[in-house]
C-alpha cells in the first residue's frame, strides 16, 4: 500500500536547537511533494513544497526541506529552532496524475523548551 | 480574509443522528477535497470534487456518508446515522488546478470537530 512515514512522532527540542524531521514516502514514479504545520489552535497552513527542479526547497519561516528521490525521502529543516515552532507537522505526497489527494503522515509532535 | 471556511466549527450529536457538515472553498478554486483526521493520525483523504462533479472517493467513505459540491463552489458532507467511530475532525480543502491536474496546492480550512455520543 502507498504510504508516508514520518519516524519522529515527538521531538522535544531547546531554543536555537537544529531540526531534521524525516519523511519516507512508498510510491515510485514522479511524485509532489509537502509539508503542512498544525499551530495550537490552529489550521494546517503551507510549509513549504517540492514539484519539480532543485530538490533543496525553502519555506516560510526559514524551514527548508531536500529531496532525495533515491531513497523517497523529504526531510524537513531548520538551523535553529524557536519556542514559537511548537507544531505539529505533516508530511503529505501525492502522485503526479489527474487526482491531487493527498497521503499524508502521522505527523510529528514538535517541542520547543524556550 | 478569503481562506477555506467550515461550518460548524464543533458539533456534537447522539449515536444514530444524521448530521451535515459545509465548506466554502477559497473562490475560484475548482477543486474541493475532504478529508477526515483522528487523534494521533494525518487527515486521511474521503473524496474530492472539480467543478461539481465528484470524481473520486475512498473506500474509507461508507455509504453513510454522501458528499455534494451542487453549483460547483460550495460543497456539504453529510454522514447519517451515525456511530462513535466517525468521531474526528472532518476538514476541508481547496485548490485551483491546472489542465493537467499534476500541480496543485491545498489549503485547508479549521476543520469541523465532529463527537458522537
Amino acid at each position: 500500500a502507498q504510504s508516508v512515514s514520518q519516524h519522529n512522532h515527538h521531538v522535544i527540542l531547546s531554543e536555537a536547537a537544529s531540526l531534521e524531521l524525516g519523511c519516507n514516502y512508498s510510491y515510485g514514479g514522479t511524485v509532489n511533494l509537502f509539508w503542512y504545520v498544525q499551530y495550537p489552535g490552529q489550521h494546517l497552513q503551507l510549509l513549504l513544497k517540492y514539484f519539480s527542479g532543485d530538490p533543496l526547497v525553502k519555506g516560510i519561516k526559514g524551514f527548508e526541506a531536500e529531496f532525495i528521490k533515491s531513497k523517497f525521502s523529504f526531510n524537513l529543516r531548520k538551523p535553529s529552532v524557536q519556542w514559537s515552532d511548537t507544531a505539529e507537522y505533516f508530511c503529505a505526497v501525492n502522485r503526479w496524475s489527474n487526482t491531487g489527494k493527498l497521503i499524508f503522515g502521522q505527523g510529528t509532535t514538535l517541542q520547543v523548551k524556550p | 480574509d478569503t481562506g477555506v471556511s467550515q461550518n460548524p466549527r464543533h458539533k456534537i450529536t447522539k449515536r444514530g443522528q444524521n448530521v451535515t457538515f459545509r465548506c466554502d472553498p477559497i473562490s475560484e478554486h475548482n477543486r474541493l477535497y475532504w478529508y477526515r483526521q483522528t487523534l494521533g493520525q494525518g487527515p486521511e483523504f474521503l473524496t474530492y470534487f472539480q467543478n461539481e462533479a465528484q470524481l473520486e472517493k475512498s473506500r474509507l467513505l461508507s455509504d453513510r456518508f454522501s458528499a455534494e459540491r451542487p453549483k460547483g463552489s460550495f460543497s456539504t458532507l453529510e454522514i447519517q446515522r451515525t456511530e462513535q467511530g466517525d468521531s474526528a475532525m472532518y476538514l476541508c480543502a481547496s485548490s485551483l488546478s491546472d489542465s493537467w491536474g499534476d500541480r496543485e496546492t491545498q489549503y485547508f480550512g479549521p476543520g469541523t470537530r465532529l463527537l458522537v455520543l
